[in-house]
Parts: C-alpha cells; structure tokens; sequence
C-alpha cells in the first residue's frame, strides 16, 4: 500500500502569517488530494493536485487562499495563507491509486492559529 | 445530489456486539462505496469497499450490506472489539469517472466497551 508523509505533523502560527504542508507518497499515485477536518467531523475537499498544472478547487476554495503545487507525481504542497482563527484545522494529503482502486490519506496537519 | 447522509452520530456498543452504521445517498451515478476507519490522530484508512453489482460483502468481522433500490448501504461489525473503538466514514464515488472524487458521510464515532 501507499505510504503518505506529511510534515509538519502539527504548528501553532500566528494570525496574518502562511503556512506550507508538505506531502510525499513513496510510489505514484495519478490523483493527490487536499483536504480538510475539523476535529470530530468528516472531511470536506479543498481541491485536486494536478501535476504540472493548477489544482482544481471545490466551491469554497480559492487559490489565492489554497495554493497548491504539485510539480511531479510523489510530491505535493497546500499553503494556507493570510491565516486567521478559522484556519484552524487540520489538513490532509490523499493520494489515489488507481491500479488498486484505494485512496489513501496523511496522517494529517493539525494547525492552530492564534 | 452529491450528499451522503451517515447515521448514527455516534455509537456505544458492549465488546462483542454488533455495532451497524448506515448510509444513504442520493447520487443514482456513484459505483464505489467505501468504508474509512480512523483513529485519533490518524488519517482514515480504507476498511471495506462495495461496488452495487453485490448486495453484500464481509472481510473478516465488517460486513457491508447494499440496498441499491433504496440507494442504502450499512456497516456491520461483528463481534465488537475495543480496537475497533474509532471514527467510521462511508463515502461514494463514480469509479471510472475522470477526476472521480469521495463524497463522504459525516462520520460515526464508535464506543466499544469492555
């Protein structure tokens, strides 16, 4: 199975600053994802991490806020940027492979913003 | 028409009762259903999976029920153990579709107790 890494595992950061997540998958994966939880609740989508292109975003989601790099297919970065409180979160990396049909998933960011 | 609807909330379950999660879509398009268990501090990690050409599937103690007229799909488990005690999210998709992404449920949080 895929193994995703994601760093930082966790960071407080203060109001008006940015913060980059970093994601590694140790084999290819054709779709990676970014996502959203807040503590006790589902998973909502920011976007889809193209490579070599601009991510998709869902509704909701814009780049200015959520830019997103995906410059080969083990690699990726969500920046959250301008943090304010409702930042909040924490953030997951999914990659997909398709030859197996599973989506597999970080163990997440977990962010605070004071 | 992209909503998954995910009852109970939350679930207490004695160690060795049966804990059942159940799932409503409305999408009639999605062809991939999987079940996500997490445990805290983790990503969800894939459990089970079905697909509505069956109307049941069982790996080990999970065991998915699927009621494609009713457009329902359950999570049984089995002999409940307080390893199991977690977050579960079901999720549907369009398999084949180009960018095919998870819709997920809002999650059940389960209880097994000793």
């Amino acid at each position: 199975s895929a193994v995703i890494s994601q760093k930082p595992s966790r960071d407080i950061c203060q109001r008006g600053t940015s913060l980059t997540i970093q994601c590694q998958v140790d084999s290819q994966v054709t779709m990676m994802f970014w996502y959203r939880q807040q503590p006790g609740q589902s998973l909502t989508l920011i976007a889809t991490a193209n490579q070599g292109s601009e991510a998709t975003y869902e509704s909701g989601f814009v780049i200015d806020k959520f830019p997103i790099s995906r410059p080969n297919l083990t690699f990726s970065t969500l920046t959250v940027s301008n943090l304010s409180p409702e930042d909040s979160s924490i953030y997951l990396c999914s990659g997909r492979d398709e030859t197996k049909n599973i989506q597999y998933f970080g163990a997440g960011t977990r962010l605070s913003v004071l | 028409q992209q909503q998954v609807k995910q009852s109970p909330q939350s679930l207490i379950v004695q160690k060795g009762g049966i804990s059942i999660i159940n799932c409503a879509y409305e999408n009639t398009a999605f062809d991939y259903f999987p079940w996500y268990q997490q445990f805290p501090g983790k990503g969800p990690a894939l459990l089970i999976a079905i697909r509505p050409d069956v109307s049941e599937k069982k790996e080990g103690r999970f065991t998915i029920s699927f009621n494609k007229s009713a457009k329902q799909f359950s999570l049984h488990i089995m002999d409940s153990q307080p390893g199991d005690s977690a977050t579960y999210f079901c999720a549907a998709t369009r398999d084949q579709a180009a960018g095919n992404k998870l819709t997920f449920g809002g999650g059940t949080r389960v209880l097994v107790k000793p």
